[in-house]
């Protein structure tokens, strides 16, 4: 399996609601990623997890929660999303040892705030 | 961390040979360079990487000149399916803190 899944594809919230995004993968990469993207604009990286501890928050609001339950899995919460949230979630994983194939993203939740 | 420049945007008819350069003045010594391809709404995918020379795969090829500065990816013969965002990156490999430039959105014209 050389895939990230991400579940769903399309996510419609109200601004008072709670949900969560889902991240998997099954190759033994030890680094997952959470990265935001709107339109027409480069992926920027909200949070790193490195062998399941958090390591990187690139000052993430509090609404945004990730949660690394094992090292093949991967959540970000949401609560109390803005409108301006609405954007492309993507979620990658790595290697941290190869020294080649860079990072393997998935293919996205596309987030709407209402 | 190394900033990148790119061209912004590319137009190249279909079947040419299509050269996307990627400047990087402040390349570190462990550092690497990667180029990631993107579709619309479709998570970035890894085309190639190198240290330093010349890499080629199946997809692209990738040029370095000696002081690093500056890296060229090269691909072969575009077709339609080509049209997409290519993403420069410069960072040491196994660093997990993978930062994207502006990109540079090519269009392949028929």
């Amino acid at each position: 399996d050389t895939e990230v899944t991400q579940t769903p594809k399309h996510l419609v919230m109200g601004m008072t609601n709670k949900k969560s995004l889902k991240c998997e993968q099954h190759m033994g990469h030890r680094a997952m990623y959470w990265y935001k993207q709107k339109a027409k604009k480069p992926p920027e990286l909200m949070f790193v997890y490195s062998y399941e501890k958090l390591s990187i928050n690139e000052s993430v609001p509090s609404r945004f929660s990730p949660e690394c339950p094992n090292s093949s899995l991967l959540n970000l919460h949401l609560h109390a999303l803005q409108p301006e949230d609405s954007a492309l979630y993507l979620c990658a994983s790595s290697t941290q040892v190869s020294p080649s194939g860079g990072y393997t993203f998935g293919s996205g939740t596309r987030l709407t705030v209402v | 961390l190394a900033k990148t420049t790119q061209p912004i945007s590319m137009d190249s008819y279909e079947g040419q040979e299509v050269n996307i350069t990627c400047s990087h003045n402040n390349i570190a010594t462990n550092d690497y360079i990667t180029w990631y391809q993107q579709f619309p709404s479709q998570g970035p995918r890894f085309i190639i990487q190198g240290y330093k020379t010349k890499v080629t795969n199946e997809v692209a090829s990738l040029f370095i000149p000696a002081d690093r500065k500056s890296s060229t990816l090269s691909l072969p013969r575009v077709s339609l399916s080509d049209t997409a965002v290519y993403y420069c990156l410069v960072g040491e490999v196994g660093a997990n803190n993978l930062f994207f430039g502006t990109g540079t959105r090519l269009t392949v014209i028929p």
